[in-house]
């Protein structure tokens, strides 16, 4: 059973660019959420998907996006990159009506906007 | 407008002694809390969870109290060992949020062998 992997490990990028992210999930979970934490701060919800599409979203403004594919993989997408955006983005996924000590956690995509 | 915070950013305890790690939050709605701790380079990992119908969840070295009407809960750790030198972040669920967590800032704990 692997559990879950995101790619890429860091990225840097410049201010105004367009980046995606990726996730897999861990094998026969279904639903996967993204969470951005900022240096010294705990993680902040993005959104969830649920079935390939968006099923409960946090405080972030649509130039944060995503996608879920048909074996339950996940993108994030974030455009017009802005400074603040430069955080540790990481995805958790889980099976849905189980707990949610069952959702497990990527290590995480390292982005930086210079 | 942070609705679960952890005032200590850090804390530092000696081998063998308990660390108590604590998690204020405002939202009187959450109906389920939890912990995880996280390692550099690594994922933040499941540790212990309470339901608000509860005041106490115990699970080997881990205890976790919830004092509803104080909005207030934290974790114990009894003994502590230098494995458990990390950041642990309380979390919290909205009634009918799903899977939505919110958390808290965290508290970064040393384990002085």
């Amino acid at each position: 059973e692997t559990g879950v992997t995101q790619s890429p490990t860091h990225l840097i990028k410049t201010r105004g660019q367009q980046v995606t992210l990726r996730c897999s999930s861990q094998s026969g979970h279904n639903t996967v959420s993204w969470y951005q934490q900022a240096l010294g701060q705990g993680p902040q919800f993005i959104f969830q998907y649920y079935r390939e599409e968006e099923n409960g979203r946090g405080n972030f403004p649509p130039r944060f996006s995503g996608l879920q594919f048909p074996n339950y993989s996940s993108e994030l997408n974030v455009n017009a990159l802005e400074l603040d955006d430069s955080a540790l983005y990481l995805c958790a996924s889980s099976l849905r009506g189980t707990g949610l000590h069952e959702q497990y956690f990527g290590p995480g995509t390292r982005l930086t906007v210079t | 407008d942070q609705q679960v915070k952890q005032n200590s950013p850090s804390l530092s305890v000696q081998e063998g002694r308990i660390s108590i790690l604590n998690c204020d939050y405002t939202n009187s709605m959450f109906d389920y809390f939890l912990w995880y701790k996280k390692y550099p380079a690594e994922g933040p990992t499941f540790l212990i969870s309470i339901s608000s119908i509860k005041d106490k969840n115990e699970d080997g070295r881990f205890t976790v109290f919830l004092n509803k009407s104080a909005k207030h809960l934290s974790l114990h750790i009894v003994p502590s060992q230098p494995g458990d030198s990390a950041v642990y972040f309380c979390a919290a669920r909205g009634n009918n949020a799903g899977n939505m967590l919110t958390f808290g800032g965290g508290t970064r704990l040393m384990v002085k062998p």
